[in-house]
């Protein structure tokens, strides 16, 4: 069956370094992938979309890769600050549906 | 300014009592969907609508309901709550045919006792 994984349900990391989460999925072939960020008790917000001929997108501090062979992606956070302490999720269609499928969220704690 | 709006965000029920969540959006999108996040489960999609009467099940349809009558909502209804239907809520939408992105409303925590 189809299957979303994110690297860990939760990561500490200190104010300055990169934060590197991980989206494995199995089953799929995506024509793209969207990562989002939750805050508690909010709904979740559009950080970046890839698609499968793209192999990495940037936006300010953050950057996706999307690797279609080993299927998986990773989100960068560089010079993390402790304002990007949130939920990330990454976020697949369905192939052919345009209908998004989402991993279960990797919880960042930035330490000041 | 851009928006989904759902209604309650807070909501305690006893079982089998009928609810409705609304979702009203104004930014014309086709698409529509509903969600539920619990821990430990994520988000999981219970139905969406990719246009006025066209609507289809998500991955967790048992025990809602939709409608899209018009454009702009999508009711989800809970027919006969029961407790294992305890979970927050978020209404979605996006312009259909695109690789766009979804855009979420603030949320509905609904509580059946």
């Amino acid at each position: 069956s189809q299957k979303i994984e994110q690297n860990s349900e939760a990561l500490n990391i200190q104010e300055g370094k990169t934060a590197t989460l991980t989206c494995n999925y199995t089953n799929y072939s995506p024509a793209y992938l969207q990562w989002y960020r939750q805050d508690p008790g909010r709904g979740p917000v559009f950080l970046l979309l890839i698609r499968e001929n793209e192999k990495e997108k940037r936006k300010e501090r953050l950057k996706v890769t999307f690797d279609t062979t080993l299927k998986q992606s990773l989100f960068h956070i560089t010079a993390s600050q402790p304002a990007d302490s949130a939920t990330y999720l990454c976020a697949l269609d369905k192939t052919g549906a345009n209908n998004l499928f989402f991993g279960t969220g990797t919880r960042l704690t930035v330490i000041p | 300014e851009a928006q989904v709006t759902q209604n309650p965000r807070y909501l305690i029920t006893v079982t089998g009592k009928k609810l409705t969540v609304t979702c009203s959006q104004n930014m014309n999108h086709e698409y529509m969907s509903w969600y539920r996040q619990d821990p430990g489960l994520g988000l999981r999609q219970i139905y969406y609508s990719m246009n006025v009467e066209v609507t289809d099940k998500g991955d967790v349809p048992e025990g809602y309901k939709v409608s899209r009558k018009e454009k702009r909502n999508f009711p989800l209804i809970l027919e006969s709550p029961s407790p294992n239907q305890t979970s927050l809520y978020f209404c979605a939408t996006r312009t259909w045919g695109e690789a766009g992105e979804l855009f979420f409303g603030e949320g509905s925590r609904l509580t059946v006792l």
